[in-house]
């Protein structure tokens, strides 16, 4: 079966100092798995997404996240957080091969962004 | 509007009324997905639809939770005989086959129940 835990449930940073949001996953298969974003009364977006070809990945607004089979991590990070950062934030896995595409989140990050 | 669709955007019901929740999905999306949000929780999966085939509902919590897409556009979440711990937000999500393996789902912004 496949999982994520989410390590903190909220990450308190202040604008301009790096982002790290931490993820595990669990999984039987090779995993594809993907950061998504949710703003306040917003729907939930794609933020980046690893499947299998580099380790490293790059996501919108200068987020990325790196893929590490020996840690089963999958650690979202930023360098510099902005004000408009400020959100939910999802660890999400997929099983592709044996689940159609059905995505299984996390329970979520609250990212706050102090000025 | 460009994107996927719900209403009601709030819905309060005593305990023991039907709700009906509706979603229409962005244009030309033929793969459609329920998912509920409790508070503080992570989206679950309830239901997939690729066009009007209903493919798996594998996550509905009760034979009182009902989804239907009869002309695979529009979907309606129907909850039967609401119970208080029906109370989330449910998020319906649309994408096409090729994007939905590559894990990019378009959301709505839901549809937040309270049951009292």
């Amino acid at each position: 079966a496949q999982s994520v835990t989410q390590l903190d449930s909220h990450v308190s940073v202040s604008e301009g100092t790096p982002v790290l949001l931490r993820c595990n996953y669990s999984s039987s298969y090779s995993p594809s798995l993907f950061w998504y974003v949710q703003h306040p009364n917003k729907g939930l977006q794609l933020l980046l997404k690893y499947t299998s070809a580099a380790t490293l990945v790059k996501g919108i607004n200068g987020f990325e996240a790196e893929f590490k089979k020996s840690e089963t991590s999958f650690h979202l990070t930023k360098p510099s957080a902005h004000m408009s950062d400020a959100a939910e934030y999802f660890c999400v896995v997929s099983d592709l091969l044996n689940q159609g595409g059905k995505l299984i989140f996390g329970q979520g990050t609250e990212l706050s962004v102090k000025p | 509007g460009a994107g996927v669709s719900q209403s009601p955007r709030y819905k309060v019901a005593k305990r023991g009324q039907d709700v009906a929740l509706r979603c229409d999905p962005i244009s030309g999306h033929v793969s459609l997905f329920w998912y509920q949000q409790a508070l503080g929780q992570g989206p679950e999966f309830l239901t997939y639809f690729q066009n009007e085939a209903q493919l798996d509902k594998s996550g509905l919590p009760s034979d009182r939770f009902f989804a239907e897409r009869p002309e695979g556009s529009v979907s309606t979440l129907k909850i039967q005989r609401t119970q208080q711990e029906d109370s989330a937000v449910y998020l319906c999500a649309s994408s096409l086959p090729r994007l939905v393996m590559a894990g990019e789902l378009f959301f709505g912004e839901g549809s937040r129940l309270t049951v009292l």
